[in-house]
């Protein structure tokens, strides 16, 4: 069974701070892991994923993980967080048949 | 592509009625899947149909809920005898054939429903 902790429900930074939010995964086989973002009364926007090779994973709009195994870790980070950020972020992890199991999300706040 | 498109946006309905909702998955995606989300939760799998095959149901799907993809194409979701429990979002999604890794699942922006 694969399984998905978020660290942190609320997490909240000023404008132009790093971000950092955090996942830790549980899977018996390779995984193949993502973040999703989700504005208000929206559905889900891929960020980013890792399948193999490179474990460090650029996304859209400037957020890249990187993936470290000895860890269960796959953590999502920004240098400098924008307004816009302000969201929902969601890290799921998938098995080969497609399956998506997801944490219970973070949301991030960003003050002026 | 107009993506996955899903209707009504938002229902609201009295305890013990049936509500349907209906997923328009992105052109030539065969795989089609259904997800559950409560306030402050992340999404569960519901089930997953590849074409018109239903191959995998979770336990949250209870006999009260069914899905159909009656010709490979959009697909429903029907919750009958609703209750209160039953309020959520109910997200669609279709991807490619093949693993997660290539093929990007692609949301829809949920059907909210409201149970009073």
């Amino acid at each position: 069974a694969q399984s998905v902790t978020q660290l942190g429900s609320h997490v909240s930074v000023s404008e132009g701070a790093l971000v950092l939010l955090r996942c830790n995964y549980s899977s018996s086989v390779p995984p193949y892991l993502f973040w999703y973002v989700q504005y208000p009364n929206q559905g889900l926007q891929l960020l980013l994923k890792y399948t193999t090779g490179a474990t460090l994973v650029k996304g859209i709009n400037g957020f890249e993980a990187e993936f470290k195994k000895s860890e269960t870790s796959f953590h999502l980070t920004k240098p400098s967080a924008h307004m816009s950020d302000a969201a929902e972020y969601f890290c799921a992890v998938s098995d080969q048949n497609n399956m998506l199991t997801f944490g219970g999300g973070t949301r991030l706040m960003v003050k002026p | 592509d107009t993506g996955v498109s899903q209707d009504p946006r938002h229902k609201i309905t009295k305890r013990g009625q049936n509500v349907t909702f209906r997923c328009d998955p992105i052109s030539e995606h065969n795989r089609l899947y259904w997800y559950r989300q409560t306030l402050g939760q992340g999404p569960e799998f519901l089930t997953y149909f590849q074409n018109e095959a239903q191959l995998e149901k979770s336990r949250l799907l209870s006999d009260r809920f069914s899905a159909e993809r009656p010709k490979g194409s959009f697909s429903t979701l029907e919750i009958q005898r609703t209750e209160q429990g039953d309020s959520a979002m109910y997200l669609c999604a279709s991807s490619s054939p093949g693993w997660a890794g290539r093929n990007t699942i692609y949301f829809g922006e949920g059907s909210w429903l409201t149970v009073v």
